[in-house]
């Protein structure tokens, strides 16, 4: 069975620090997908990355990067120089090759603080 | 534009009584699903859709049904309410059945059930 686990319940950093949020997946397909979705207070889910089993490069858009794992079943989620609009709640997510389930991790809430 | 809608966005309403929350997409997408998020469990899936007519369960489904008679709809229905079932719904739906391919979702129904 598909599993995805945030450990981090809840960050707080300070504006322009860097933070790390955790993702670990479990999944016994050789092929899936791994996304990541910000959610900010207003309530949206907005698509921030998929990446395939197959990459492992890791991802730099802007101050986020990403980085997989397969050794360690990780997709990591970096924001560089943290910005008070990136408070939000953040979901790592599964997706198995044959699977009709997008299976969601329990979400880490960020809180950069001015 | 490309969107997800759910309707109604907010509503309150009294155990027992039926209600009907709406979802219609416009990209022309196989794939449609309703999912529940509930604090520190993330997203749940209720049900799933992979084309007209044809709907299948999710992780819990209890107390809810769905119908897909059109492609570009798919409203939830709760034949009798009940206080647990007080949560953030998400519609969503993605192109095919390529399960990679990356969901999108609508902005959210928050229903409160008293």
């Amino acid at each position: 069975a598909q599993k995805v686990t945030q450990a981090q319940t809840e960050i707080s950093v300070v504006e322009k620090e860097d933070v790390t949020l955790d993702c670990v997946y479990e999944t016994r397909d050789t092929t899936y997908y791994l996304f990541w979705y910000k959610q900010p207070p207003s309530g949206e889910l907005v698509f921030l990355i998929r990446r395939n089993s197959f990459d492992e490069q890791n991802e730099i858009s802007g101050r986020y990067s990403w980085n997989f794992q397969k050794s360690t079943s990780s997709f990591n989620f970096t924001i560089t120089a943290s910005q008070v609009v990136d408070s939000a709640v953040y979901f790592c997510a599964l997706s198995e090759n044959y699977g009709q389930n997008f299976v969601f991790g329990p979400g880490t809430r960020l809180s950069v603080l001015p | 534009e490309a969107q997800v809608t759910q309707n109604p966005r907010y509503l309150i309403t009294v155990t027992g009584k039926k209600l009907t929350v709406t979802c219609s997409q416009n990209m022309n997408h196989e794939y449609m699903s309703w999912y529940r998020q509930d604090p520190g469990l993330g997203l749940r899936q209720i049900y799933y859709s992979m084309n007209v007519e044809v709907t299948d369960k999710g992780d819990v489904p209890e107390g809810y049904k769905v119908s897909r008679k059109e492609k570009r709809n798919f409203p939830l229905i709760l034949e009798s309410p009940s206080p647990n079932q007080t949560s953030l719904y998400f519609c969503a739906s993605r192109p095919g059945k390529f399960s990679g391919n990356t969901i999108y979702f609508g902005e959210g129904s928050w229903l409160t059930v008293v």
